[in-house]
């Protein structure tokens, strides 16, 4: 039961377009959004989250979209840097637990 | 930002044999972490919950007498893999959640388990 879906296993973009890397949830009770970037043989980094009560969060070159009508969330990246290539996970969590549930991944390459 | 590190980044192990990896928070106190096994190409799937003074929650399907959770400090959490076997090889990761923090956390590099 993947309660978080990541259906593009690979997302390729030239340098200094936008990326659009997509998730989606099954999970109603999901109230908290984030995305990290990992590099193999590394543990991921946290790049931006979103509570369920916004629909956008904005930082720098990346803003997360929520729409919780559609459980949809989408991560922009623009203008997108070879340096951005890696695999990028959505996860999910609710209330205060701290647990996370996570997509399978989309493996991002940034086209100098 | 919060640095968290794990010890050791990769072990090779005899099949039977019990493995211990360290996850620390270096620069803030977590009173919550978390360990995660990936498998090759896919996600992070969460393990157990490590509550400082307490004893872990463990999620479905993982054996608590097999992944063995400490968290004595509110710095210091270990896993360890009790009687490995190869089916147990895996990249391991920590994270951890500082204190009064929402749902943020931070994550360790990770431990390549390798059981022969």
């Amino acid at each position: 039961d993947q309660q978080v879906k990541q259906n593009s296993p690979s997302l390729s973009v030239q340098e200094g377009r936008i990326s659009i890397l997509n998730c989606d949830y099954t999970n109603s009770m999901f109230d908290y959004f984030l995305w990290y970037k990992k590099y193999p043989a590394e543990g991921p980094t946290f790049l931006i989250s979103i509570s369920s009560i916004k629909d956008k969060n904005e930082d720098g070159r990346f803003t997360v979209f929520l729409n919780k009508s559609a459980k949809h969330l989408s991560l922009h990246i623009v203008p997108s840097q070879p340096g951005d290539s890696a695999v990028y996970f959505c996860a999910a969590s609710f209330g205060n637990t701290g647990k996370l549930i996570f997509g399978q991944g989309t493996t991002l390459q940034v086209k100098p | 930002g919060a640095v968290v590190s794990q010890h050791p980044s990769w072990v090779i192990c005899k099949s039977g044999t019990s493995v211990k990896i360290e996850c620390r928070s270096l620069d803030f106190q977590a009173t919550t972490m978390f360990w995660y096994r990936q498998f090759p190409k896919q996600s992070l799937m969460l393990m157990a919950t490590s509550n400082e003074g307490s004893k872990a929650t463990y999620e479905q399907g993982v054996e608590k007498d097999k992944f063995l959770i400490n968290h004595a400090s509110l710095t210091l959490s270990t896993l360890t893999v009790t009687s490995a076997h190869p089916e147990d090889s895996s990249f391991y990761i920590c994270s951890a959640k500082e204190s009064g923090a929402y749902n943020e956390q931070f994550f360790g590099p990770g431990t390549r388990l390798t059981v022969l």
